[in-house]
């Protein structure tokens, strides 16, 4: 059973808009999201993360928001480029007694495409 | 600066015989987890070593596979003996955990692609 599902396995956007991402989780456990990005035979990079005690992060042209009440995160690009065309993975964490997180649980990946 | 660095980069064998992918984490860091990627299961944790502990290998398949961290500086996966289902690309990736903070960004290497036939 997926704890972390991304329902588009797919996303095209014009260069210079905003791109949105989406992620759902089902583990009520989970309380550090991040988002990664993947270029072909690479590993992934991390991008930007939020905590459960928070429901915005910024930066840059990075924006993720948190809907704890709905399980459900996203991820704001603004604006579009070229160079954002990638796999994007949600991931999801959960914090462990005294310190530290366990590993990653993510969903299968958008493929985000920036029309020029 | 070098980071994850994973060996080797695409490895072919054939069925029954032994594979061992290798890690080197960034220097300094005290977690490292292994990943494996396919099709159809994406991206999922295998096992994660802090303080080259195992703190959790719920995610290995089956004994056929087996992790070991040596020292903090190398970690090896073995697949013993392998299968045409264990084709996918395996990560290897390091964290710093420091006492305290809630969670440390994890570094991932370029990755092993492993193809048994």
């Amino acid at each position: 059973d997926q704890q972390v599902k991304q329902n588009s396995p797919s996303l095209s956007v014009q260069e210079g808009r905003i791109s949105i991402l989406n992620c759902d989780y089902t583990n009520s456990m989970f309380d550090y999201f991040l988002w990664y990005k993947k270029y072909p035979a690479e590993g992934p990079t991390f991008l930007i993360s939020i905590s459960s005690i928070k429901d915005k992060n910024e930066d840059g042209r990075f924006t993720v928001f948190l809907n704890k009440s709905a399980k459900h995160l996203s991820l704001h690009i603004v604006p579009s480029q070229p160079g954002d065309s990638a796999v994007y993975f949600c991931a999801a964490s959960a914090i462990r007694a005294g310190g530290g997180a366990d590993g990653l649980t993510f969903g299968k990946g958008t493929h985000l495409i920036i029309q020029p | 600066d070098a980071g994850v660095i994973q060996s080797p980069r695409h490895e072919v064998t054939e069925m029954g015989q032994e594979v061992t992918l290798r890690c080197k984490p960034i220097s300094g860091h005290n977690s490292l987890f292994w990943y494996r990627q396919t099709m159809m299961r994406g991206l999922e944790l295998l096992i994660y070593f802090n303080n080259n502990v195992p703190i959790d290998d719920s995610g290995m398949p089956e004994d056929r596979f087996s992790a070991k961290m040596p020292n903090a500086s190398f970690s090896t996966l073995k697949i013993q003996p392998s299968e045409p289902r264990d084709s996918a690309v395996y990560f290897c990736a390091s964290s710093f955990e420091l006492g305290g903070r809630p969670y440390n960004e994890q570094f991932f290497g370029p990755g092993t692609r492993l193809t048994v036939l």
